[in-house]
C-alpha cells in the first residue's frame, strides 16, 4: 500500500524558514516523480513544486520561485521542501503527492502538514 | 496559466445522475484529470486522462471531453458522494487545478 506521511509542519513568523518532509513507502520511491501542492484554508488546490525521480528535473510555481526549495533523498525514501522567507499567503496544508504515469496526474496523496505563517 | 473553470455547487438526491463540468481557457488535448475530496481528508484520484478510472475506483464515476470541455458524471449517486471534485490539467505548465465542485445530497 501506497504510503506518504507528512511532518515538519506549525506555527512561523513571517520571513522565518520551515523545512517539512514526506515520508514515502510502499513503492519504489527513485522510480517516481514527486511533488508538493498546497491548500489554503478552505480554498482550492495550487500545485507548488515537482521534482524527477532522479532529481533532474525541478519545477516551481512562480509563487514560490526563489524562495523555496523541492528535493529528495532516494535512499532514505523521503521528499522535502525548504521554506524561506515565508509570507502570510504561504498558509496551507501541504500535501506530498506520487505522479502517476506519464499522464502527470497526482496518483497518491498524503494527509498534509498545516503551515502557518503568522505574528 | 491554464485557468480551469468549474461551478461551485450542485445538489442532487441519491440515485440521481449527475454532471459536473470543467473547462479550460485553452486546449489541454486530453490531460485532464479529476480528484474528490471529503471534508478533513486528502484528495483522491478518480479519473486520469480526461476517462481512465482510477485503480478501485466504483464504475459509477466515468469521465469525458477533450480539448476544453470536460464533464465528470456519477451515476448513480450515492450519500457517500458528498464531496467537492477537483478538476486539474497537466497538458500546460504549470499544471493547474480548478476551483472545485461542492457536490451536496438533497
Amino acid at each position: 500500500e501506497v504510503q506518504l506521511v507528512e511532518s515538519g509542519g506549525g506555527l512561523v513568523q513571517p520571513g522565518r524558514s520551515l523545512k517539512l518532509s514526506c515520508l514515502a513507502s510502499g513503492f519504489t520511491f527513485s522510480n517516481y516523480g514527486m511533488n508538493w501542492i498546497r491548500q489554503a484554508p478552505g480554498k482550492g488546490l495550487e500545485w507548488v513544486a515537482s521534482i524527477s525521480s532522479s532529481s533532474s528535473y525541478i519545477y516551481y510555481a512562480d509563487t514560490v520561485k526563489g524562495r523555496f526549495t523541492i528535493s529528495r533523498d532516494n535512499a532514505k525514501n523521503t521528499l522535502y521542501l525548504q521554506m524561506t522567507s515565508l509570507r502570510s499567503e504561504d498558509t496551507a496544508l501541504y500535501y506530498c503527492a506520487r505522479q502517476g504515469g506519464f499522464e502527470r496526474a497526482f496518483a497518491y496523496w498524503g494527509q498534509g502538514t498545516l503551515v502557518t505563517v503568522s505574528s | 496559466d491554464t485557468v480551469l473553470t468549474q461551478s461551485p455547487a450542485l445538489a442532487v438526491s441519491p440515485g440521481e445522475r449527475v454532471s459536473i463540468s470543467c473547462r479550460a481557457s485553452e486546449g489541454v488535448n486530453s490531460y485532464m484529470h479529476w480528484y474528490q475530496q471529503k471534508p478533513g481528508q486528502q484528495p483522491k484520484l478518480l479519473i486520469y486522462k480526461a476517462s481512465n478510472l482510477a485503480s478501485g475506483v466504483p464504475a459509477r464515476f466515468s469521465g469525458s471531453g477533450s480539448g476544453t470541455d470536460f464533464t465528470l458524471t456519477i451515476d448513480p449517486v450515492e450519500a457517500d458522494d458528498t464531496a467537492t471534485y477537483f478538476c486539474q490539467q497537466s497538458w500546460n505548465d504549470p499544471r493547474t487545478f480548478g476551483g472545485g465542485t461542492k457536490l451536496e445530497l438533497k
